[in-house]
Order: structure tokens, then sequence, then C-alpha cells
């Protein structure tokens, strides 16, 4: 495998599932995201890891809960979500402070909540 | 907070066209990246600058760091079917700040 992978690549949920997302990146990287992708919206960045160590939250919603085991994984814990939550989950990585940050994402995961 | 404007929304065109797009800031950046989105996947990265008033290409793409650093275009020349989809526009500051992404243009090419 290489760059970036994500699974699964859909997922369907009923509001009081528990699920969760991952992301794995065999670029040798050491920042890590999650980004949500909305309908005609921009790209929201949810979390971002830096050495596995959990350096920005944008106000997310405790119902996602993620975590870095290391600095080759990634996952988003899902649950109780609501209908609005469905849309496109990406994960992305990069080299921390490497210029511009370039991030190399993910395919996503397409998340229904029914 | 930063944000990043994207034109046009959107643009169709016929294939063998060539395309303009802009990314504009109110803020300064320091580097500038140009994604693009296809159906169904996740943004892959088409052209990094980093310096005020470089041009940089990627085969038909060619992307310009704007001189007052708030701005960054994007030109693709002779346009082909296969160049369909979201294109965004993303700035930083600084290493240590976050990355902003602009609402993208969405680029439709006819045969």
């Amino acid at each position: 495998e290489t760059g970036v992978t994500q699974t699964p690549r859909h997922l369907v949920m009923g509001m009081t599932n528990k699920k969760s997302l991952k992301c794995e990146q065999h670029l040798g990287h050491n920042a890590m995201y999650w980004y949500k992708q909305s309908a005609k919206k921009p790209l929201e960045l949810m979390f971002v890891y830096n050495f596995k160590e959990q350096t920005e939250n944008n106000s997310v919603p405790s119902r996602f809960s993620p975590e870095c085991p290391n600095s080759s994984h990634l996952f988003l814990h899902l649950h109780t979500l609501q209908p609005e939550d469905s849309a496109l989950y990406l994960c992305a990585s990069s080299h921390y402070l490497s210029p511009g940050r370039e991030q190399f994402f993910g395919p996503g995961t397409r998340l229904t909540v029914l | 907070g930063q944000q990043l404007n994207q034109s046009p929304q959107s643009m169709f065109i016929q294939e063998g066209e060539d395309v303009s797009m802009n990314c504009t800031s109110s803020s300064i950046f320091n580097t500038w990246l140009w994604y693009k989105q296809d159906p169904g996947e996740g943004p892959v990265l088409l052209i990094a600058l980093y310096k005020a008033g470089e041009l940089t290409s990627n085969g038909r793409l060619t992307a310009q760091f704007g001189i007052t650093r708030k701005d960054s275009f994007l030109n693709i020349s002779a346009s082909i079917p296969s160049d369909v989809g979201i294109y965004f526009c993303a700035g930083q500051g600084t290493s240590y700040d976050k990355v902003i992404f602009g609402p993208g243009t969405s680029l439709s090419v006819i045969p």
C-alpha cells in the first residue's frame, strides 16, 4: 500500500450505532488530520495530531472521538451521530512544519447517518 | 478568521479551451497550494508555491503566487475531459499555522 488509505470507503449507520473510521499513511509523515467535507461547503478541519499528540480540536462535538496510537495510524470513533453528520470524512498527513505542510489526502469515507 | 475566496465558483468549458481560476485572501500567505478533487475521491496536490511571484508548471497546469501574497492563480491549457473536478486552493501563513482551504471551483469539460 502506498500513500494514505482509509477504511471503510462507505458507511451507513443509525444514530444509536458506534463505529470507527480508520486511516493509515505510508509516507513517513508525522502529522495527521481529520477533515469533514459536506456538500457545497469548504473543507472543515476537525482534528490535528503532531507526533501522536492532538494539537488542534476545531470545536468538534464530543460524539466524534479521535485516536492516534502512532504516527502512521489515525482513527475517528463515532457514536450517537446526527443525520447532519453525513458527509465525506477525509484523512490527510504531512510532515510537521514542512513548508506549506503539503497535505496528502486519503480517498475518504462517505458516511451516511440515518 | 482567515478565509479564502475562489472564482469562479463553477465553469463549463469546451474541450481544448484554456481555463483560468483564482484564489484571493484578505491575509498574507507564505505558501499557496492547489489541489484537484475527483468525484468520490480525496483532493490530490497539484502544485505548491512558496515564493511571491513564483510561477510553477505541472504539465498543462501553471500556477502563480501573487506578488501581494494575497492571491494565487491556476491556469489549465488545452483542457481535456479528465480535467473535470473541483479545484481547491489552500494557503498557509507560517509553518506553524493551519492550512486554510478555499471553497473550490467546479470545472466541467464538454467534449
